[in-house]
């Protein structure tokens, strides 16, 4: 298994630019996870999807943050525009959501994608 | 507040002694919690996690242990080795509520030969 895939790893924009960083789970995994980790503070949980549906996004930033979730193996995070305050690594974690929900199950982490914006 | 604190902040040790981590919460209503290894530029992985009703529970030389009435946590690591040197995370998460997942800042683990 290839485990949680990310892409790009790294990216580096402008402020102002569009962002769209990517995703694909653990196959058979479906529920899935945006994370945000920074110095200042920390990991923070960003939006969940259950069976391809956003469950709780309270802990997206602001509106020009956006995700998505097409079909069970691909999901998107998107920053338009972006801005300097945006760089942070950015992971994503699957898992299976059982009866006790996807809170109790093993989260699975990608790499993550390092966002620079100058 | 839900709060998750761990200490120490950061901490190095000879490779082959123990060390124990300390986590601190005041997340209600409590429904389990877990502790991450993150090794430097990769994603956490998950060590132990502890629901209402265990008081402990290990994963080789990684023992977590939780006591539920104090909000208490600690993670002992017992006989380290070079390839302990990593953050680790507390996270607590609240009763069926994604929004309540509350992450640690972390304790930054050195091991040194």
């Amino acid at each position: 298994d290839a485990g949680v895939i990310q892409s790009p790893r790294h990216e580096v924009t402008e402020m102002g630019q569009e962002v769209t960083l990517r995703c694909k789970p653990i196959s058979g995994h479906n529920s899935l996870f945006w994370y945000r980790q920074t110095m200042m503070r920390g990991l923070e949980l960003l939006i969940y999807f259950n069976n391809n549906v956003p469950i709780d996004d309270s802990g997206m930033p602001e509106d020009r943050f956006s995700a998505k979730m097409p079909n069970a193996s691909f999901s998107t995070l998107k920053i338009q525009p972006s801005e300097p305050r945006d760089s942070a690594v950015y992971f994503c974690a699957s898992t299976i959501y059982g009866t006790s929900g996807s809170l109790y199950n093993e989260q699975f982490f990608g790499p993550g994608t390092r966002l620079t914006v100058l | 507040k839900n709060q998750v604190e761990q200490s120490p902040q950061s901490l190095i040790i000879l490779e082959g002694k123990n060390c124990t981590l300390q986590c601190n919460y005041t997340v209600s209503p409590f429904s389990n919690l877990r502790w991450y290894k993150q090794d430097t530029g990769r994603g956490p992985v998950s060590l132990t996690i502890m629901t209402f009703s265990e008081n402990t529970k290990s994963n080789g030389r990684y023992t977590a242990t939780l006591d539920a009435d104090t909000k208490q946590s600690s993670l002992h690591i017992t006989a380290s080795q070079l390839s302990d040197s990593a953050s680790y995370i507390c996270v607590v998460s609240a009763h069926s509520s994604a929004s309540k997942i509350i992450f640690g800042s972390g304790t930054r683990l050195s091991i040194r030969p």
